[in-house]
């Protein structure tokens, strides 16, 4: 069974702090790895997506991903208040469907 | 460039009956994913259509079933709703099976 972990929270960060968001998988043969944000009431918006080991940046974001450890996270770097959502963590093992965590829910507080 | 479009939005169904969703992935997509998003479970794999064959299929009953047409869109289909049905049925879209999935805004199903 592939699974792929995530700390459920809410985790709390003041605004302009960084946010730190982490992911476990099984799946050792695992290739490419994903972080969507979903809003409340939406569907999953993708902010990111990672295939090599190392960090990957976007603007604010950061990508970390670490193969023989299994994990990875995402940075939010000067986190704003518009960031609160869920942040969902999806694992791509070759070409079958992605398995996502339940997703860790971040709260910015203003 | 158009995005993944699902239809209709929101469906209210009683048990017993049976649904019809639908979803248009990005043009030039082949790949259309069906997830299922309860609260408690988070997202669930349902199936996965692939140039009009199925390719993958999750733990859900017959109840739920799908197809691709030669277009690329896709229905999905269940019968005989039970109330554990009511979800938010999430459509994703990929060029192919190793790339990254871009979902629709979802069909909001409840059963009463």
């Amino acid at each position: 069974q592939k699974e792929v972990e995530q700390n459920s929270g809410p985790l709390s960060v003041p605004e302009g702090a960084i946010a730190s968001l982490n992911c476990t998988y099984s799946d050792r043969g695992s290739q490419s790895f994903f972080w969507y944000r979903q809003y409340s009431g939406k569907s999953p918006e993708l902010i990111m997506f990672i295939y090599s080991n190392g960090d990957k940046e976007d603007g604010r974001f950061t990508a970390q991903l670490n193969k023989a450890s299994q994990y990875v996270s995402l940075l939010i770097r000067d986190s704003q208040p518009s960031d609160s959502a869920t942040y969902l963590c999806a694992v791509g093992p070759g070409n079958t469907p992605l398995v996502f965590g339940k997703g860790t829910r971040l709260s910015v507080i203003a | 460039k158009a995005g993944v479009t699902q239809t209709p939005r929101y469906l209210i169904k009683t048990r017993g009956q049976q649904v019809t969703l639908s979803c248009s992935p990005i043009s030039g997509h082949r790949s259309v994913s069906w997830y299922q998003q309860t609260p408690g479970q988070g997202l669930q794999f349902l199936f996965e259509y692939f140039s009009e064959t199925q390719r993958n299929k999750g733990n859900f009953p017959g109840r739920f079933s799908g197809r691709q047409f030669s277009n690329s869109r896709s229905e999905m289909n269940v019968s005989t709703l039970e109330l554990g049905d009511s979800a938010l049925y999430l459509c994703a879209s990929r060029f192919t099976g190793e790339t990254e999935a871009f979902f629709g805004q979802g069909t909001r199903l409840t059963v009463v």
